[in-house]
């Protein structure tokens, strides 16, 4: 059983248009998290979730909404995409101090 | 703000060669570091952590790090690589809740040559 499972691996769209990524974590752990991978691989913190309840959100565009509908699942919505949004995002979860597990990450191209 | 820096971008090193990956930190209370790895297409792996206490600390797959308050350096270190070390590394720093952020370095990149 895979801990930290994103869906779909990778997306391929046109500007303007809407898509969505899930998460689901079967570890039982209380925080989830987005994460942006540029092209740089430069790795950074988009939102945090603590048992249902955001935590941090860090400086992104409000086009990016999460939504944790229960502790398990950690969805990404993104409206109106851009060119600068083409990224690989990466699902975690954390139960200890900094001890994240990651997800396999979703590649986002947008054309 | 807190910020890391690893300052070797690419780093080439033979089978069987010791190793050491560079991170500073700058952070303004007492760190907590972290190595993680990431092989390609693959998410991120912890690799090792500290939080106080012995500053030498051991990771998995034979790696250790050592914590330098003086220097604000918290560098890993291999004595004997292996091919399947060839990865991504990165070094993070946070605070001392369990939903706080994590701040990664850019990464440095791991070459093994046979």
């Amino acid at each position: 059983d895979t801990a930290v499972s994103q869906t779909p691996k990778y997306l391929v769209t046109q500007m303007g248009n809407d898509k969505s990524i899930k998460c689901e974590q079967n570890l039982g752990h209380d925080t989830m998290y987005w994460y942006k991978q540029d092209s740089k691989k430069f790795l950074k913190i988009m939102f945090s979730y603590n048992n249902k309840e955001l935590i941090i959100n860090e400086t992104v565009p409000n086009r990016f909404s999460p939504k944790s509908p229960d502790k398990a699942h950690l969805n990404l919505h993104i409206n109106s995409l851009e060119l600068g949004d083409s990224a690989v995002y990466f699902c975690a979860s954390s139960q200890e101090v900094g001890e994240l597990f990651f997800g396999e990450g979703s590649r986002l191209t947008v054309l | 703000a807190q910020s890391v820096t690893q300052p070797d971008i690419h780093i080439t090193v033979s089978e069987g060669a010791s190793l050491e990956l560079r991170c500073n930190y700058s952070y303004g209370a007492t760190p907590y570091l972290f190595w993680y790895v990431q092989s390609p297409g693959q998410g991120l792996q912890l690799l090792l952590k500290y939080f106080s206490g012995d500053t030498l600390v051991q990771g998995i797959k034979g790696f250790e790090a050592e914590f330098k308050r003086s220097q604000s350096s918290f560098n890993l270190r291999k004595p004997s690589v292996h091919w399947s070390d060839a990865a991504e590394y990165f070094c993070a720093v946070g605070p001392d809740t369990s939903y706080g952020k994590l701040t990664f370095g850019q990464g440095t990149i791991l070459t093994v040559h046979p």
